[in-house]
């Protein structure tokens, strides 16, 4: 099983929708838990962090279930420069682990 | 708003060359760390240093790549004999309180080498 699994997408959503990204990871001794942003042939962007209790930031939101070993993000009334691919991101000891990422194109 | 940079933006290099490439993290922090892209596929950690020696590494960095700070800015990545699959987009990234759980954990990447293996 991948230490950090992600659905690979493309999602492909109109402008103005709501937006759901799942991630399961596998090892329990993870620490801290991130979504990151990664524009197409650039670098990877902090998003969020994202917390026990559950996090938002404007449009975005974040939950962890840790007993499930399940992250989410929801991005809600979509932007067209919300395009991107969004890679879920465990920290386990001193390492930074990033999922495959899952793709989002906003159709206007 | 201080960057990680890095050099070369692209490398072309034949099979069995060496390359190294070169970053230079933001100044006060003190964690670095590269990692690898290969097209298409999902960015992969290689190595991670701090305090002057490698901190934790994984199964892709292997006695073919080797990292050091020379001095006090730079952060080189050297691979010493180059396979057609080490293609792939090299990132460099620093943070300033390393990756443990009391921090926010947010490593700062630069815009990436593309190396290219012939």
């Amino acid at each position: 099983r991948k230490e950090v699994e992600q659905d690979p997408g493309p999602f492909n959503v109109p402008e103005g929708a709501t937006v759901a990204f799942n991630c399961t990871y596998s090892n329990s001794a993870s620490q801290s838990f991130f979504w990151y942003r990664q524009d197409c042939r650039k670098e990877p962007k902090l998003l969020m962090s994202v917390y026990s209790s559950g996090n938002e930031d404007g449009r975005f939101t974040a939950q962890l279930n840790r007993a499930s070993q399940y992250i989410s993000l929801l991005i809600r009334d979509s932007k067209l420069s919300d395009s991107a691919t969004y890679l879920c991101v465990v920290n386990r000891d001193d390492k930074i682990i990033f999922g495959k990422g899952t793709r989002l194109h906003i159709l206007p | 708003e201080p960057e990680v940079t890095q050099t070369p933006s692209h490398q072309v290099t034949q099979m069995g060359q060496e390359v190294i490439l070169r970053c230079v993290p933001i100044s006060n922090h003190l964690y670095f760390y590269w990692y690898r892209q290969i097209l298409g596929q999902k960015v992969e950690f290689l190595v991670s240093f701090y305090n002057n020696e490698i901190s934790e590494k994984s199964e892709i960095f292997d006695d073919q790549f080797s990292v050091e700070r020379p001095d006090g800015s730079n952060f080189t990545l050297k691979i010493r004999s180059t396979k057609l699959e080490d293609s792939a987009m090299y990132f460099c990234a620093s943070s300033v309180e390393g990756t443990s759980v009391q921090n926010t954990g947010e490593l700062f990447f630069g815009e990436g080498s593309r190396l290219t293996v012939l």
